[in-house]
């Protein structure tokens, strides 16, 4: 069975800290690792990975896979207040040709002044 | 281009009860599939479509039906609304079922069965 398991569950820290939040996953017929951001609606889409050691950064915030040890880490530095909400996990898989998001638990992150 | 919508906002229903979810989407995209959130466990699939007439089972299709009319539109529909199914539903669609592409989700629905 397809999982993703995301940690820590609930994360609370002072602006301008830097945080790492880690998701790992075993799934069948890996495409890649997306990260989203869910505030009080819907996710928005933050990355997508899909090769081993390449890292994706927009701004404060950056991700890298690794395939070998089937995780991923989100790195937000400086942090600040409107970095606050989960930030979801979710592994693309090819699944009788259609694409299927597998999710984690989510994270939730707290951000104080 | 209002991306993914979603109706209603907010229901309350009666165990028993009937009722669809909206969802409708503007940029073609082949691919819609719905959601449910609940808390500690993340987004599960409940039923997916790949194109007009074509719907498949997700991971916890129990107690939903789907069809698929249209490119735009796929409605969920909740055939006797029990306790369990209280939750926040997501519509989310993607450009091609079979690439690479991100999804994106509609603001949500939470439905609470009473």
């Amino acid at each position: 069975e397809d999982k993703v398991v995301q940690s820590p569950l609930s994360l609370v820290v002072h602006e301008g800290d830097t945080v790492t939040l880690n998701c790992s996953y075993e799934v069948t017929n890996f495409r890649s690792l997306l990260w989203y951001k869910q505030e009080k609606k819907a996710p928005t889409f933050l990355f997508m990975l899909t090769s081993s050691g390449i890292e994706k950064k927009s701004g404060r915030l950056s991700s890298i896979l690794d395939k070998k040890e089937l995780f991923s880490i989100l790195n937000i530095t400086a942090t600040q207040t409107g970095d606050s909400a989960i930030y979801l996990c979710a592994v693309d898989s090819l699944i009788q040709g259609a694409q299927k998001l597998v999710f984690g638990q989510g994270t939730r992150l707290t951000i104080n002044p | 281009n209002a991306g993914v919508t979603q109706t209603p906002k907010f229901q309350v229903l009666k165990t028993g009860q009937s009722m669809t979810l909206q969802c409708a989407q503007d940029m073609n995209h082949e691919y819609m599939s719905w959601y449910r959130q609940d808390p500690g466990m993340g987004l599960r699939l409940i039923h997916y479509s790949v194109g007009a007439g074509i719907t498949d089972q997700g991971e916890v299709p129990n107690g939903y039906n789907v069809s698929r009319s249209t490119t735009e539109d796929f409605p969920l529909r909740l055939l006797s609304a029990a306790p369990s199914q209280t939750s926040v539903y997501f519509c989310a669609s993607s450009y091609d079922p079979s690439g690479v592409y991100e999804q994106y989700f509609g603001p949500g629905t939470r439905l609470t069965v009473t």
